[in-house]
C-alpha cells in the first residue's frame, strides 16, 4: 500500500468548509484513496473512497488529481461534530483487506 | 440496525493473567477484522477473517494472541500472559462481502494491564 502523508493538525470555523490535504505521491494504478474518521473515544468511521474520479456522499466530497499523486477531503460545512482525526489511507482494491492507518490530521473546528 | 457490539467495554487485569475481548459483528457481514490502538498511537491490525478461509494473522504481535470466529459470526481475542505492554484499545470491525473496504467499526475494548 502507498505511504500517505497528511498534517498532523489543522483548525476550520465551525460552518466553513474544512479541506483536509492527503499527499500519495508513490499510489499505484489499482489503488484507492479511503478516508476515514475517529471522533474521540470511538471506533473509526468510513466516510468515503474513490480511485480517480471525484466523489461526493452524504458526508464529504473527494477530490483526487489528475496525477493521483494527491486528494482532499471536503466537509462542506464543518460543525463542532466533525472534530475528530482524520485518516487517508491509500489501498489495493484486491485481497489486501486491512486498513494501513498513518497518524491522520486531527481536524479542530472551532465555534 | 444494530452495530458491531465489544465487550467487555472495560478489562483490568494483572500482569500475567489470561483474557478474552468478544466481537459481534453486524450481521451479514462476511468479514471481520480486529484493530488495537495504544495510547497517542495509531490504529494497528491485527486479524482478519473472511468466510471459511483461513484467517489473515499477520499482524498479530505474538504467539501470545490468538483469535477465532465461530460459525462465522461472534469472534474472540484471546491475550495469554498478559503484558503491560498489552495494554489498548482493542476495536473489533465487520464489513459486507464485497466491500471490505467499508469497515463498521465497534466501540472497543479498553484494556489496561497492571
Amino acid at each position: 500500500d502507498a505511504k500517505t502523508t497528511q498534517p498532523p493538525s489543522m483548525d476550520c470555523a465551525e460552518g466553513r468548509a474544512a479541506n483536509l490535504p492527503c499527499n500519495h505521491s508513490t499510489i499505484s494504478g489499482n489503488e484507492y484513496v479511503y478516508w476515514y474518521r475517529q471522533i474521540h473515544s470511538q471506533g473509526p468511521q468510513y466516510i468515503i473512497h474513490g480511485l480517480k474520479n471525484n466523489e461526493t456522499n452524504e458526508m464529504a466530497s473527494l477530490i483526487i488529481t489528475e496525477d493521483r499523486k494527491s486528494s482532499t477531503l471536503i466537509l462542506p460545512h464543518a460543525t463542532l461534530r466533525d472534530t475528530a482525526v482524520y485518516y487517508c489511507i491509500a489501498r489495493g482494491g484486491g485481497a489486501t483487506n486491512k486498513l494501513i492507518f498513518g497518524t491522520g490530521t486531527l481536524l479542530a473546528v472551532q465555534p | 440496525g444494530a452495530g458491531v457490539s465489544q465487550s467487555p467495554s472495560n478489562k483490568v487485569t494483572e500482569k500475567g493473567k489470561d483474557v478474552e475481548l468478544r466481537c459481534d459483528p453486524i450481521s451479514g457481514h462476511t468479514a471481520l477484522y480486529w484493530y488495537r490502538q495504544s495510547l497517542g498511537q495509531g490504529l494497528e491490525f491485527l486479524i482478519y477473517f473472511q468466510g471459511n478461509s483461513a484467517p489473515d494473522k499477520s499482524g498479530l504481535p505474538s504467539d501470545r494472541f490468538s483469535a477465532e470466529r465461530t460459525g462465522g459470526s461472534v469472534s474472540t481475542l484471546t491475550i495469554q500472559r498478559t503484558q503491560q505492554e498489552d495494554s489498548a484499545v482493542y476495536l473489533c470491525a465487520s464489513s459486507p462481502q464485497f466491500r471490505s473496504y467499508e469497515q463498521y467499526f465497534g466501540p472497543g475494548t479498553r484494556l489496561t494491564v497492571t
